[in-house]
C-alpha cells in the first residue's frame, strides 16, 4: 500500500522569505511524485512532478522540489514566497506497477499562509 | 486546449436521494479518476476508468458507482445519499498510464451538500 505524509498542517512565512513544505512517502518500487496546489473552492492545480532523472525538479510559479530517495522525501520549496502563494498544498504519489493505474494517493495537505 | 469540465458545480440533495455527477476530460485523455475531498478524510480515491472499463477502485461502499462513455466522458453516481456524502467531488483526467510523462489534471469539482 502507498501512503504520503505531510507533517505540518500549516506553514507560516513572511513574504520574501523561503518557503518549504514537507512531504514523505511510502510506495513499493519507484514512485511518481507530484505537488498540487488548491485555492478556495477550486480544483487542484498541478505544480510539478518527479518521474526520473535529476533529483531537483523545477515547476510552475517558481516552485521546485527535491527528491531524496534515501529519506523517501519530496519537499516543495520556493526561494521567495509571495502573498499569492497562500493556499493549500498537496503532495501525491503514484505507484509504477500496472495495477495501480493512474491512482494518486494524497497527503493530508499543508496550508501555507504568507504574510505581507 | 480546454481543461477538465465538471457539472454541475454545486448540488444540494436530500438524504436518501441519488445524484449523478459528470466529467468531461481533456481531449485525448482516456483515463478519468474520481476523488472525494472532505475536511476530515482529505482527498480519497474513488475509482478510475480507462477506455470505458473500471481499472481501479478505492475503498468506498457500493452506493458509489461510475461509468465512462466511448468519448471518455465519465459520470459518477451516488445512491441513497447520506449526510456524510457531503463533499467536494473532483474529477481528474490523464493520458494513458503507460506513458511516462503523465500528470493528472483536475476539474474545479462538484460541491455536493446532503441535507
Amino acid at each position: 500500500a502507498q501512503s504520503v505524509a505531510q507533517p505540518e498542517d500549516q506553514v507560516n512565512v513572511a513574504e520574501g522569505n523561503p518557503l518549504t513544505v514537507k512531504c514523505t512517502y511510502s510506495v513499493s518500487g519507484n514512485p511518481y511524485l507530484f505537488w498540487y496546489v488548491q485555492y478556495p473552492n477550486r480544483g487542484l492545480q498541478f505544480l510539478l512532478k518527479y518521474i526520473t532523472g535529476d533529483n531537483l525538479v523545477k515547476g510552475s510559479y517558481g516552485f521546485e522540489a527535491e527528491f531524496n530517495k534515501s529519506q523517501t522525501s519530496f519537499h516543495l520549496k520556493k526561494p521567495s514566497a509571495l502573498v499569492s502563494d497562500s493556499a493549500l498544498y498537496f503532495c501525491a504519489v503514484r505507484a509504477l506497477h500496472k495495477a495501480a493505474g493512474n491512482k494518486l494517493t494524497f497527503g493530508g495537505g499543508t496550508r501555507v499562509l504568507v504574510k505581507p | 486546449k480546454a481543461g477538465v469540465t465538471q457539472t454541475p458545480r454545486y448540488l444540494i440533495k436530500t438524504r436518501g436521494q441519488q445524484v449523478t455527477l459528470s466529467c468531461s476530460p481533456i481531449s485525448g485523455h482516456r483515463s478519468v479518476s474520481w476523488y472525494q475531498q472532505t475536511p476530515g478524510q482529505g482527498l480519497q480515491f474513488l475509482f478510475e476508468y480507462f477506455s470505458e472499463t473500471q481499472r481501479n477502485k478505492g475503498n468506498f461502499p457500493g452506493r458509489f458507482s461510475g461509468r465512462q462513455f466511448s468519448n471518455s466522458r465519465s459520470e459518477m453516481n451516488v445512491s441513497t445519499l447520506e449526510l456524510g456524502d457531503s463533499a467536494l467531488y473532483l474529477c481528474a483526467s490523464s493520458l494513458d498510464q503507460d506513458r511516462d510523462n503523465t500528470e493528472a489534471f483536475f476539474g474545479q469539482g462538484t460541491r455536493l451538500t446532503v441535507v
